[in-house]
């Protein structure tokens, strides 16, 4: 249980171009995802909190312009990355809040390879 | 949300005992301690949650001492197949965020 799947697992895309990444918890619904970016050899850092039906909320330094969240159902959550530049190539991860009965944990998504050329 | 400091790196050879351990001397009261792992390309994997003492589950232990401002993951009879980084949170029940911190990066050599 509590299986959080992100498709695609990899994708290149060209500079200017948007690209979505979906994260689906698959057996459980979580009203609460979240986003991270990690970079080569970095630890992970949190980008946004992602609410069913709500806005989302970023963390500081992060645009909400650029990386539009929306989370309209309890098992999906989708994160697009807007005219996207060689820099925001990274490693994007997202996490579910939730899951087995009496157990408030987060659980991952195998997270996104974006390659921006 | 207590700051954590781990070590950066450990080597151990197969089949030995890895005790990882992890500062939080700012910890507060309604705080847990938790444990990932990281393999890489991969998302992180939760191993092993504990508030005191000891708790033991099938992967590793988790030693946390009275004062819990430090805690000791222990991997028993490590495989090359644990080489990951492994992080160490501290956050209260119910809380949102996970900030992780630096990780420890275990290499487990043949």
């Amino acid at each position: 249980g509590a299986v959080v799947s992100q498709h695609p697992s990899w994708v290149i895309c060209k500079s200017g171009t948007s690209v979505k990444i979906e994260c689906r918890s698959l057996d459980f619904q979580a009203t609460t995802m979240f986003w991270y970016r990690q970079f080569p050899k970095q630890s992970l850092m949190l980008m946004a909190t992602s609410n069913e039906g709500s806005k989302a909320t970023y963390e500081q330094g992060v645009e909400k312009d650029k990386f539009l969240i929306n989370h309209a159902s309890l098992t999906l959550s989708t994160l697009t990355v807007t005219s996207a530049h060689p820099e925001d190539s990274s490693f994007y991860i997202c996490s579910a809040r939730g899951g087995l009965a009496g157990v408030d944990e987060q659980y991952f998504g195998p997270g996104t390879r974006l390659t921006v050329t | 949300l207590a700051k954590t400091t781990q070590p950066i790196s450990m080597d151990s050879y197969e089949g030995q005992e890895v005790n990882i351990t992890c500062s939080h001397n700012n910890i507060a009261t309604n705080d847990y301690i938790t444990w990932y792992q990281q393999f890489p390309s991969q998302g992180p994997r939760f191993i092993i949650q504990g508030y005191k003492t000891k708790v033991t589950n099938e992967v590793a232990s988790l030693f946390i001492p009275a004062d819990r401002k430090s805690s000791t993951l222990s991997l028993p009879r490590v495989s090359l197949s644990d080489t990951a980084v492994y992080y160490c949170l501290a956050r209260g029940a119910g809380a949102n965020n996970l900030f992780f911190g630096t990780g420890t990066r275990l290499t487990v050599i043949p």
